[in-house]
């Protein structure tokens, strides 16, 4: 039972653009949500993150958005860069980490 | 200076053997987990140590076990590899807490792709 997750298998955006990843969970008991950020043969890295009484987080070019009635999530990121294309994993804590199956990113020059 | 590694990157074997996969971490993290990713792409929890002790395992065949001889050193060993074992494992660390701490957050490292024939 997937309790993140990621409908959206793959995205694709010209460069300078504004890109928006999306995210969705099921459990309300989660108190901070993450994403992360993969490349081809490479472990996932944190990128950014965003605790539950919050709404928006920013980070230079990154930002996620927290729809807590929704249960959704955002992370935008503008002006979008050829290395920005990646695989982005959003993720949710609630003391255990679950992870959605991610979001293939290609930024196009 | 790697926080997290993990060997052997990749590996292939035979059905039916025996392999290890090892991961260190030198963050000084108290908890280190092992995640499978599969053809799916789902990224889910196996086990997870704290301080050595292990706690969370879950549903995994008892086929798997993992060995912590110290807080830095998380280690997977498999038995009896069957083909729906072919996946990446990564191993993880973080220090134990509520977050919103940055030590709390996961670490990864790159992965061990293994590839049952």
């Amino acid at each position: 039972d997937q309790q993140v997750k990621q409908n959206s298998p793959s995205l694709s955006v010209q460069e300078g653009r504004i890109s928006i990843l999306n995210c969705d969970y099921t459990n309300s008991m989660f108190d901070y949500f993450l994403w992360y950020k993969k490349y081809p043969a490479e472990g996932p890295t944190f990128l950014i993150s965003i605790s539950s009484i919050k709404d928006k987080n920013e980070d230079g070019r990154f930002t996620v958005f927290l729809n807590k009635s929704a249960k959704h999530l955002s992370l935008h990121i503008v002006p979008s860069q050829p290395g920005d294309s990646a695989v982005y994993f959003c993720a949710a804590s609630s003391g255990q980490f679950y992870f959605g199956t991610g979001t293939s990113l290609t930024v196009i020059p | 200076d790697t926080a997290v590694s993990q060997t052997p990157k990749y590996l292939v074997t035979q059905m039916g053997n025996d392999k290890s996969i090892k991961c260190e971490q030198n963050l000084g993290h108290d908890t280190m987990y092992w995640y499978k990713q599969d053809s799916k792409k789902f990224l889910k929890i196996m086990f997870s140590y704290n301080n050595k002790e292990l706690i969370i395992n879950e549903t995994v065949p008892n086929r798997f076990s993992p060995k912590s001889p110290d807080k830095a050193h998380l280690n997977l060993h498999i038995n009896s590899l069957e083909l729906g074992d072919s996946a990446v494992y990564f191993c993880a660390s973080n220090q134990a807490g509520r977050l919103p701490s940055r030590a709390n957050v996961l670490t990864f490292g790159a992965g061990s792709r293994l590839t049952v024939l």
